[in-house]
């Protein structure tokens, strides 16, 4: 069965930093392309970024480019996101998501975690 | 970026058949998804690529359309479809739609 766990959100000032994890298990975790989706409260859902299996490469929404970094331990099967210069627009879940095949990149969501709430604020 | 439209809400009788549009601002081909998310959980795959219905989603759930106009029908409702539906495009940067939120009468 695959599982993704995300952990690491709280509750963070303006400009800091947070790191979050998402532990996966399941499925051969350094076969596919993951990413990161967000959730603002009340609000829709927001594509934030994606890595292939591989991690050579990386994409982000713009509003986060350059803040925040996306990166994948393949030993450890686990997916991270790290988030500098926080903003209260950052304010969300954020979900951890499995493309649906091995090997090719289809940036569609699959599977999804239970997320993790990250609050931006003073 | 993609802009995905969809009605904001519909209300509808157990029973019934429900239609749910999302519209793209440019043609994405069939590269068109849609979830199902219940309050307080995380989103679930329902339809992928347009029309393919994902393994364990009941067959009263389809999708339709290709470029810019897609449906997701529901057929029949049943109250256990209370939930907030997104379309997503795959066919650039991920987009989602505003979400359609189903309520039964």
């Amino acid at each position: 069965e695959v599982q993704l766990v995300e952990s690491g959100g709280g509750l963070v000032q303006p400009g800091r930093s947070l790191k979050l994890s998402c532990a996966a298990s399941g499925f051969t975790f350094s076969n596919y392309y993951m990413a990161w989706v967000r959730q603002a409260p009340t609000k829709g859902l927001e594509w934030v970024a994606s890595i292939t299996n591989s991690g050579g490469s990386t994409y982000y929404r713009d509003s986060v480019k350059g803040r925040f970094t996306i990166s994948r331990d393949n030993a450890k099967s686990t997916l991270y996101l790290q988030m500098d210069s926080l903003r209260s627009e950052d304010t969300a879940t954020y979900y951890c998501t499995r493309d649906p095949t091995e090997g090719i990149v289809e940036d569609w969501f699959a599977y999804w975690g239970q997320g993790t709430l990250v609050t931006v604020s003073s | 970026d993609t802009v995905l439209t969809q009605s904001p809400a519909l209300a509808v009788s157990p029973g019934e058949r429900v239609t749910i549009s999302c519209r793209a601002s440019e043609s994405v081909s069939t590269l068109m998804h849609w979830y199902q998310q219940k309050p307080g959980q995380q989103p679930t795959l329902l339809i992928y690529l347009a029309s393919n219905l994902e393994s364990g989603v009941p067959a009263r759930f389809s999708g339709s359309g290709s470029g810019t106009d897609f449906t997701l029908t529901i057929d029949p409702v049943e109250a256990d479809d209370t939930a907030t539906y997104y379309c997503q495009q795959s066919w650039n940067d991920p987009t989602f739609g505003g979400g359609t939120k189903l309520e039964l009468k």
